[in-house]
């Protein structure tokens, strides 16, 4: 069975500083797509970022990056210069080349500090 | 594009009755998914269609749900008989010819 661990449930970030939330996923596919997605608080899933298994560079947004590292099945988010509109669950997903369903972390809460 | 709409976004109902929820996904996209998230969890997939078809549906799915995809345009998610169990948010998500889902703004619901 494919799963997804956050084994942060909660951190704290002050304002402009960087922030790397951790995830690690099973697997014995090796095609698949891990994103991570922000839940600010009763507001909607948005997709903050994604990267295809194939791919060995690490994906960049702005202030968003991750570091993918296949073999060790370990999929870590890094946001740099945090703003207070980073604030939100953050979680981690995995889904397979059959793209049936997508598998999510427990999350991980993240507060920006003033 | 306007984006995954969900109505309700809120729905408040007593232990016993059916409740039925849209989802109307992103125009292109054929791809339809149901999520079930409950406080301070990751949401946990329930079903998916590609198009009206429903292909897939999660052991979390129970006799009691049931959802179409006529025209393989808006969904519905129907909950017989409701339970305190089912109390959670119910979120759609839709994806056309890549891998990442887009999500609308749920449908909480409380079953008092």
């Amino acid at each position: 069975a494919q799963t997804v661990t956050q084994s942060q449930p909660e951190m704290s970030v002050q304002e402009a500083e960087t922030v790397t939330l951790s995830c690690t996923y099973d697997t014995s596919e090796n095609n698949y797509y891990l994103f991570w997605y922000k839940q600010p608080p009763s507001r909607q899933m948005i997709l903050v970022i994604r990267q295809e298994a194939y791919k060995q560079q690490n994906a960049t947004e702005n202030r968003f990056s991750v570091n993918f590292q296949k073999a060790a099945k370990s999929f870590s988010l890094k946001i740099s210069d945090s703003q207070l509109g980073d604030t939100a669950m953050y979680f981690c997903a995995f889904v397979d080349h059959n793209n049936n369903d997508m598998r999510f972390g427990a999350g991980t809460r993240l507060t920006v500090k003033p | 594009d306007t984006g995954v709409s969900q109505d309700p976004r809120h729905k408040i109902t007593k232990r016993g009755q059916n409740v039925t929820f849209r989802c109307d996904p992103i125009s292109e996209h054929n791809r339809l998914y149901w999520y079930r998230q409950t406080l301070g969890q990751g949401p946990e997939f329930l079903t998916y269609f590609q198009n009206e078809a429903q292909l897939e549906k999660s052991r979390l799915l129970s006799d009691r749900f049931s959802a179409e995809r006529p025209k393989g345009s808006f969904s519905t998610l129907e909950i017989q008989r409701t339970e305190q169990g089912d109390s959670a948010m119910y979120l759609c998500a839709s994806s056309g010819q890549t891998y990442e889902q887009y999500f609308g703004p749920g449908t909480r619901l409380t079953v008092t």
